[in-house]
């Protein structure tokens, strides 16, 4: 079965740090693209970051430029999200999603993990 | 980024037809595919449409999507009560800093 499992969310303060993880099982990893999409409960989808096939191009979102960093480990067929400096406007659902190389949509979608951020 | 527009929410009655635009640029839609997303509350999105107007395998042909400049419409035909969710359009934009994706505001569809 196709699948990709967030973790790593939970409580943090503000400032603080925290690394979500992301594991891909059931297709063939290293040839897709992964992102993070967020979304604030009752609010839209907010794309956050992507991270080309075999790791070497990746790409932020504004809002979290230079406060997070995307990586991947195609041996283990997981994807990292480290957050750093997070603030209140962080706190979401966070989404591990796919993207075929040469594809343009997102056809695989985690179940997410919750970010709160407290102030 | 910028941040595609749709309308923040439609209604239709079961059985009619009702259609979800997509507001972008010549940057953005005008130069990328879009692709359309259903999500139900407490749930994780999931893939409706692709390039403009293709179906996934599983998805009805009640949905269709289309594509005309810098606009994109999802339509759904023979609207059900299961119809009722959020639904996002979103495409790509090419900058020099990489490409990104950007997703529509959202539009809630309500069954009457």
């Amino acid at each position: 079965e196709v699948q990709l499992m967030e973790s790593g969310g939970g409580l943090v303060q503000r400032g603080g740090s925290l690394r979500l993880s992301c594991a891909a099982s059931g297709f063939a990893f290293s040839t897709y693209w992964i992102h993070w999409v967020r979304q604030v409960p009752g609010k839209g989808l907010v794309w956050v970051s992507r991270i080309n096939s075999d790791g070497t191009t990746t790409s932020y979102a504004d809002s979290v430029k230079g406060r997070f960093t995307i990586s991947r480990d195609n041996a283990k067929n997981m994807v990292y999200l480290q957050m750093s400096s997070l603030t209140a406007e962080d706190s979401a659902v966070y989404y591990c999603v796919r993207c075929r190389v040469g594809a343009y949509y997102m056809d695989v979608w985690g179940k997410g993990t919750t970010v709160t951020v407290s102030s | 980024q910028s941040v595609l527009t749709q309308p923040p929410s439609v209604s239709a009655a079961p059985g009619q037809k009702v259609t979800i635009s997509c507001s972008g640029s010549s940057s953005d839609i005008g130069n990328n595919y879009v692709s359309w997303y259903q999500q139900f509350p407490g749930t994780a999105p999931k893939l409706l449409i692709y390039d403009n107007n293709k179906l996934p395998s599983g998805i009805p042909d009640r949905f269709s999507g289309s594509k005309s400049g810098t606009s994109a419409t999802l339509g759904i035909t023979g609207v059900q009560t299961g119809d009722e969710a959020d639904y996002y359009c979103e495409t790509w934009n090419g900058t020099r800093s990489g490409t990104h994706v950007i997703l529509g505001g959202g539009t809630k569809l309500t069954v009457l």
